[in-house]
Protein backbone atom coordinates (compact mmCIF):
# COMPACT_ATOMS: atom_id res chain seq x y z
CA UNK A 1 0.00 0.00 0.00
CA UNK A 2 1.20 3.44 -0.27
CA UNK A 3 3.42 5.34 2.58
CA UNK A 4 2.88 8.44 3.84
CA UNK A 5 3.33 10.91 1.00
CA UNK A 6 4.41 14.64 1.52
CA UNK A 7 4.26 17.71 -0.70
CA UNK A 8 6.45 19.22 -2.26
CA UNK A 9 9.79 17.73 -1.54
CA UNK A 10 11.75 20.99 -1.90
CA UNK A 11 10.22 24.21 -1.04
CA UNK A 12 12.63 28.15 -1.64
CA UNK A 13 10.59 30.86 -0.23
CA UNK A 14 11.62 34.74 0.52
CA UNK A 15 12.27 35.55 4.38
CA UNK A 16 8.41 36.74 5.03
CA UNK A 17 7.11 34.63 3.20
CA UNK A 18 3.91 32.20 4.36
CA UNK A 19 4.37 28.37 3.78
CA UNK A 20 1.93 25.08 3.65
CA UNK A 21 3.47 22.01 3.86
CA UNK A 22 0.79 18.86 3.27
CA UNK A 23 1.24 15.25 4.37
CA UNK A 24 -1.07 12.35 3.44
CA UNK A 25 -0.60 9.94 6.44
CA UNK A 26 -1.16 5.96 5.38
CA UNK A 27 -4.82 5.30 5.26
CA UNK A 28 -6.06 4.12 8.41
CA UNK A 29 -3.45 5.95 10.52
CA UNK A 30 -4.74 7.56 13.82
CA UNK A 31 -1.58 9.12 14.97
CA UNK A 32 0.40 11.74 12.78
CA UNK A 33 3.30 13.28 13.58
CA UNK A 34 5.42 16.66 12.41
CA UNK A 35 8.92 16.74 12.96
CA UNK A 36 11.60 19.30 11.90
CA UNK A 37 15.44 18.14 10.70
CA UNK A 38 17.76 20.55 11.02
CA UNK A 39 21.10 19.75 9.04
CA UNK A 40 23.14 16.51 10.50
CA UNK A 41 20.78 16.93 13.52
CA UNK A 42 18.03 13.69 15.09
CA UNK A 43 14.61 14.80 14.19
CA UNK A 44 13.09 17.04 16.61
CA UNK A 45 9.38 16.69 17.83
CA UNK A 46 6.98 19.94 16.62
CA UNK A 47 3.34 18.48 17.32
CA UNK A 48 1.05 15.36 17.64
CA UNK A 49 -2.58 14.74 16.38
CA UNK A 50 -4.87 12.21 17.14
CA UNK A 51 -7.58 11.85 14.60
CA UNK A 52 -8.56 15.55 14.26
CA UNK A 53 -7.19 16.68 17.73
CA UNK A 54 -4.21 18.05 17.95
CA UNK A 55 -3.00 16.29 21.68
CA UNK A 56 0.56 17.60 21.78
CA UNK A 57 1.99 21.21 19.84
CA UNK A 58 4.59 21.58 22.77
CA UNK A 59 7.77 21.27 20.16
CA UNK A 60 6.12 24.22 17.94
CA UNK A 61 9.22 26.97 17.95
CA UNK A 62 7.08 29.69 17.80
CA UNK A 63 3.45 31.22 17.26
CA UNK A 64 4.43 31.61 13.41
CA UNK A 65 4.23 27.80 13.48
CA UNK A 66 0.36 26.12 13.33
CA UNK A 67 -0.58 22.58 11.99
CA UNK A 68 -4.00 21.39 11.46
CA UNK A 69 -6.00 18.16 10.54
CA UNK A 70 -9.30 19.05 10.43
CA UNK A 71 -11.17 16.15 8.84
CA UNK A 72 -8.75 13.47 10.16
CA UNK A 73 -6.85 12.30 7.61
CA UNK A 74 -4.43 14.81 5.55
CA UNK A 75 -2.50 17.39 7.46
CA UNK A 76 -1.01 21.06 6.85
CA UNK A 77 1.82 22.47 8.57
CA UNK A 78 2.24 26.34 8.23
CA UNK A 79 4.53 28.50 8.67
CA UNK A 80 4.13 32.18 8.68
CA UNK A 81 6.53 35.34 7.78
CA UNK A 82 9.39 32.47 7.28
CA UNK A 83 12.97 33.29 8.91
CA UNK A 84 16.06 31.79 7.87
CA UNK A 85 16.26 29.51 11.06
CA UNK A 86 13.06 27.83 9.64
CA UNK A 87 15.44 26.15 6.62
CA UNK A 88 15.30 22.32 7.55
CA UNK A 89 13.51 19.37 6.63
CA UNK A 90 10.15 18.68 7.83
CA UNK A 91 8.91 14.82 8.29
CA UNK A 92 5.61 14.23 8.46
CA UNK A 93 5.04 10.62 10.47
CA UNK A 94 2.25 8.34 11.10
CA UNK A 95 1.11 5.25 13.35
CA UNK A 96 -1.49 3.31 14.35
CA UNK A 97 -2.74 3.98 17.61
CA UNK A 98 -1.17 0.78 19.44
CA UNK A 99 1.57 1.09 22.34
CA UNK A 100 4.61 0.50 20.85
CA UNK A 101 4.16 0.92 17.25
CA UNK A 102 6.41 2.53 15.27
CA UNK A 103 6.19 5.40 12.83
CA UNK A 104 6.02 5.21 9.38
CA UNK A 105 7.36 8.42 7.76
CA UNK A 106 7.20 10.11 4.44
CA UNK A 107 10.44 11.79 2.68
CA UNK A 108 10.19 14.74 4.30
CA UNK A 109 10.29 18.48 2.18
CA UNK A 110 12.98 20.59 2.11
CA UNK A 111 12.44 24.20 3.30
CA UNK A 112 14.80 26.39 2.29
CA UNK A 113 14.88 30.44 3.81
CA UNK A 114 16.62 32.54 1.95
CA UNK B 1 11.76 12.30 30.65
CA UNK B 2 13.11 10.51 28.02
CA UNK B 3 16.33 10.91 25.87
CA UNK B 4 18.47 8.94 23.29
CA UNK B 5 22.37 9.42 23.35
CA UNK B 6 24.04 7.77 20.69
CA UNK B 7 28.06 7.75 20.73
CA UNK B 8 30.00 8.79 17.83
CA UNK B 9 28.66 10.57 15.20
CA UNK B 10 30.69 9.16 12.97
CA UNK B 11 31.69 5.58 12.60
CA UNK B 12 33.88 4.35 9.24
CA UNK B 13 34.33 0.21 8.71
CA UNK B 14 35.68 -1.70 6.35
CA UNK B 15 32.75 -3.51 4.28
CA UNK B 16 32.67 -7.29 5.45
CA UNK B 17 33.89 -5.80 9.07
CA UNK B 18 31.62 -5.63 12.05
CA UNK B 19 29.10 -2.53 12.46
CA UNK B 20 28.30 -1.81 15.99
CA UNK B 21 26.24 1.74 16.45
CA UNK B 22 25.93 2.78 20.31
CA UNK B 23 22.78 4.22 21.87
CA UNK B 24 21.92 4.37 25.41
CA UNK B 25 18.64 5.71 26.64
CA UNK B 26 17.45 7.22 29.36
CA UNK B 27 13.66 6.97 30.79
CA UNK B 28 11.66 6.82 33.86
CA UNK B 29 9.70 3.68 33.08
CA UNK B 30 10.79 0.72 30.70
CA UNK B 31 10.55 2.06 26.60
CA UNK B 32 9.74 1.04 23.61
CA UNK B 33 12.89 1.42 21.45
CA UNK B 34 13.53 1.66 17.98
CA UNK B 35 16.66 2.23 15.10
CA UNK B 36 15.94 3.59 12.02
CA UNK B 37 17.81 4.43 8.65
CA UNK B 38 18.34 7.34 6.95
CA UNK B 39 19.66 7.61 3.11
CA UNK B 40 20.38 10.59 1.59
CA UNK B 41 17.37 12.65 0.62
CA UNK B 42 14.67 10.24 2.19
CA UNK B 43 12.53 9.83 4.52
CA UNK B 44 13.74 7.65 7.94
CA UNK B 45 13.05 3.72 7.50
CA UNK B 46 12.36 1.71 10.52
CA UNK B 47 15.25 -1.31 10.91
CA UNK B 48 13.61 -2.55 14.29
CA UNK B 49 12.06 -2.54 17.47
CA UNK B 50 12.33 -3.33 20.51
CA UNK B 51 8.66 -3.59 22.46
CA UNK B 52 9.71 -6.01 25.67
CA UNK B 53 9.04 -9.06 23.85
CA UNK B 54 12.69 -10.45 23.81
CA UNK B 55 15.71 -8.48 24.72
CA UNK B 56 17.73 -9.59 20.86
CA UNK B 57 15.99 -7.86 18.58
CA UNK B 58 16.49 -9.06 14.70
CA UNK B 59 15.77 -6.14 11.79
CA UNK B 60 16.35 -5.94 7.88
CA UNK B 61 19.13 -6.45 6.39
CA UNK B 62 20.67 -8.36 8.57
CA UNK B 63 21.17 -5.90 11.59
CA UNK B 64 20.11 -6.49 14.76
CA UNK B 65 20.05 -5.40 18.46
CA UNK B 66 20.26 -6.09 21.90
CA UNK B 67 18.41 -4.63 24.75
CA UNK B 68 20.29 -4.20 28.58
CA UNK B 69 18.04 -2.64 30.92
CA UNK B 70 21.54 -2.90 33.38
CA UNK B 71 23.83 -0.97 31.22
CA UNK B 72 20.77 1.00 29.88
CA UNK B 73 21.53 0.37 25.94
CA UNK B 74 20.25 -0.46 22.94
CA UNK B 75 23.38 -0.92 20.50
CA UNK B 76 22.57 -1.70 16.81
CA UNK B 77 25.52 -4.53 15.06
CA UNK B 78 25.57 -6.26 12.09
CA UNK B 79 28.23 -8.68 11.11
CA UNK B 80 29.75 -8.12 8.14
CA UNK B 81 29.01 -4.32 6.69
CA UNK B 82 28.23 -4.13 3.16
CA UNK B 83 28.54 -0.98 0.82
CA UNK B 84 24.63 -0.66 0.60
CA UNK B 85 24.96 -0.06 4.56
CA UNK B 86 26.28 3.41 4.65
CA UNK B 87 23.73 5.68 5.23
CA UNK B 88 22.49 7.64 8.83
CA UNK B 89 20.86 5.51 12.08
CA UNK B 90 18.90 6.89 14.67
CA UNK B 91 18.38 5.86 17.34
CA UNK B 92 14.63 6.54 18.79
CA UNK B 93 12.58 6.00 22.24
CA UNK B 94 9.42 6.03 22.58
CA UNK B 95 8.14 5.27 26.68
CA UNK B 96 5.53 3.01 27.51
CA UNK B 97 2.25 4.71 28.54
CA UNK B 98 2.75 7.21 25.88
CA UNK B 99 1.06 6.58 22.61
CA UNK B 100 3.59 9.53 20.82
CA UNK B 101 6.63 11.25 21.16
CA UNK B 102 9.00 9.42 19.87
CA UNK B 103 12.81 10.94 21.04
CA UNK B 104 15.34 10.91 18.58
CA UNK B 105 19.52 10.54 18.97
CA UNK B 106 21.25 13.13 17.22
CA UNK B 107 22.61 10.31 14.89
CA UNK B 108 25.33 8.06 13.91
CA UNK B 109 26.42 8.60 9.98
CA UNK B 110 27.71 4.95 8.93
CA UNK B 111 30.83 4.85 6.16
CA UNK B 112 31.89 1.70 4.53
CA UNK B 113 34.96 1.67 2.64
CA UNK B 114 35.55 -0.92 -0.45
Amino acid sequence: GAGVSQSPRYKVAKRGQDVALRCDPISGHVSLFWYQQALGQGPEFLTYFQNEAQLDKSGLPSDRFFAERPEGSVSTLKIQRTQQEDSAVYLCASSVREQGSPLHFGNGTRLTVT
Amino acid sequence: AQSVTQLGSHVSVSEGALVLLRCNYSSSVPPYLFWYVQYPNQGLQLLLKYTSAATLVKGINGFEAEFKKSETSFHLTKPSAHMSDAAEYFCAVRQAGSNYKLTFGKGTLLTVNP
